[in-house]
């Protein structure tokens, strides 16, 4: 067990819905990243943040958006969802940019 | 662009054997290379970590082996197991970015 929570496990939806994917990060970790694994993509960054501010962007589609709260949870929004968004989404967390980054048991997203 | 490859996609051993999985980065400006275990419906597990100063880095029967000048990385793993069966990441970094740039991944599968 990383230490780093996600919820939910599994999410089942349709095209065009928006879904919200929440991490809690470990205890201390400062910084948030949000991963994406798809078959064909592999493990692809999507974006970071750190106390509460974007610290870099990845290949992250106009669609996607996150924050990171007061508290270090953070959240990940996928809105106009696509068949093509049917992946695993995983986020990590840091105590530091630079650091290194424990993984969380991530989230199956699959777009109906 | 940026990559991380890996050379060969499945490596298949027998238990008790050592492995080496190999990966090759392309990135000059990396300084630091990481190494993660993931098996079926989990998030990646940290498994060792080594920085550009160093050539070599040894943990619970693994070893992580750096070439800078061939651009190339390795991870040992002693008396395979059959729980060491699972996906292989090597990822690297600047470590002022943060973001990590993953390799495709290999393969191990440990016959007993």
């Amino acid at each position: 067990d990383s230490g780093v929570t996600q919820t939910p496990k599994h999410l089942i939806t349709a095209t065009g819905q928006r879904v919200t994917l929440r991490c809690s990060p470990r205890s201390g970790d400062l910084s948030v990243y949000w991963y994406q694994q798809s078959l064909d993509q592999g493990l692809q960054f999507l974006i970071q943040y750190y106390n509460g501010e974007e610290r870099a962007k990845g290949n992250i589609l106009e669609r996607f958006s996150a924050q990171q709260f007061p508290d270090l949870h953070s959240e990940l929004n996928l809105s106009s969802l696509e068949l093509g968004d049917s992946a695993l989404y995983f986020c990590a967390s840091s105590v530091d940019f630079g650091e290194t980054q424990y993984f969380g048991p991530g989230t199956r997203l699959l777009v109906l | 662009g940026e990559s991380v490859g890996l050379h060969l996609p499945t490596l298949s051993v027998q238990e008790g054997d050592n492995s080496i999985i190999n990966c090759a980065y392309s990135n000059s400006a990396s300084d630091y290379f990481i190494w993660y275990k993931q098996e079926s419906g989990k998030g990646p597990q940290f498994i060792i970590d080594i920085r550009s100063n160093m050539d070599k880095r040894q943990g619970q029967r693994v070893t992580v082996l750096l070439n800078k000048t061939v651009k190339h990385l390795s991870l040992q793993i002693a008396a395979t197991q059959p729980g060491d069966s699972a996906v292989y990441f090597c990822a690297e970094s600047i470590r002022q970015g943060g973001k990590l740039i993953f390799g495709q991944g290999t393969e191990l599968s440990v016959k007993p």
